[in-house]
């Protein structure tokens, strides 16, 4: 079963904007992931967020995490063509277990 | 380093038959995993190994079969071929938990029809 479900399935912007994509998760968690996949391509891992933090930068990458509404987003600020993929948010299947669940991802295409 | 390597890329197989998909990781990697992806299904784990000698179930095993003799690899093996398991199989290694958390680092895939 599916842990995490991503928010939109789709999303297109112009090169410049900024892009937000959600992740929604059913049980506790000690942390939440996000990875990157390009087409053809395995995953990449982007930022891990720990459930005692609410937000988390990196580079062009904001991670909030919400776990009172078992929630997080990830906002990718000047978009790029480079950015064009599908984007994943993992969980622990359950609190601290090495099992990671992948949502359904969000594929953001960046048009120049 | 060449990270986690799988082979073959691409493999068409027709109903009934068996194969072996392999994955090898240099990164002294204890814990292994193979994830099945599937259109609008994301990612779905099939086995899993914290350690040479240990594996275990993930959410769809039924049809796969895996061993873990050493460190280094974790091969795949599809017992008798079903369409139903033309997917792209990914798998992925890390250190395990990490200060709480598991970082994989996957592989590039191998995509897979059955005929």
């Amino acid at each position: 079963s599916q842990q995490g479900e991503e928010d939109p399935q789709a999303l297109s912007i112009q090169e410049g904007e900024n892009a937000t994509m959600n992740c929604s998760y059913k049980t506790s968690i000690n942390n939440l992931q996000w990875y990157r996949q390009n087409s053809g391509r395995g995953l990449v891992h982007l930022i891990l967020i720990r459930s005692n933090e609410r937000e988390k930068h990196s580079g062009r990458l904001r991670v909030t995490l919400d776990t009172s509404k078992k929630s997080s987003s990830l906002l990718i600020t000047a978009s790029r063509a480079a950015d064009t993929a599908s984007y994943f948010c993992a969980t622990p299947q359950d609190f601290g277990n090495e099992k990671l669940t992948f949502g359904t991802g969000t594929r953001l295409t960046i048009i120049p | 380093n060449a990270g986690v390597t799988q082979t073959p890329k691409f493999q068409v197989l027709k109903t009934g038959q068996s194969m072996t998909l392999q994955c090898a990781q240099d990164m002294n990697h204890e814990y292994m995993s193979w994830y099945r992806q599937d259109p609008g299904m994301g990612l779905r784990l099939i086995h899993y190994s914290v350690g040479a000698g240990i594996t275990d179930q993930g959410e769809v095993p039924n049809g796969y079969n895996v061993s873990r003799s050493t460190t280094e690899d974790f091969p795949l093996r599809l017992l008798s071929a079903a369409p139903s398991q033309t997917s792209v199989y990914f798998c992925a290694s890390s250190y395990g938990l990490t200060s709480g958390a598991n970082v994989l680092t996957f592989g590039a895939g191998s995509r897979l029809t059955v005929l």
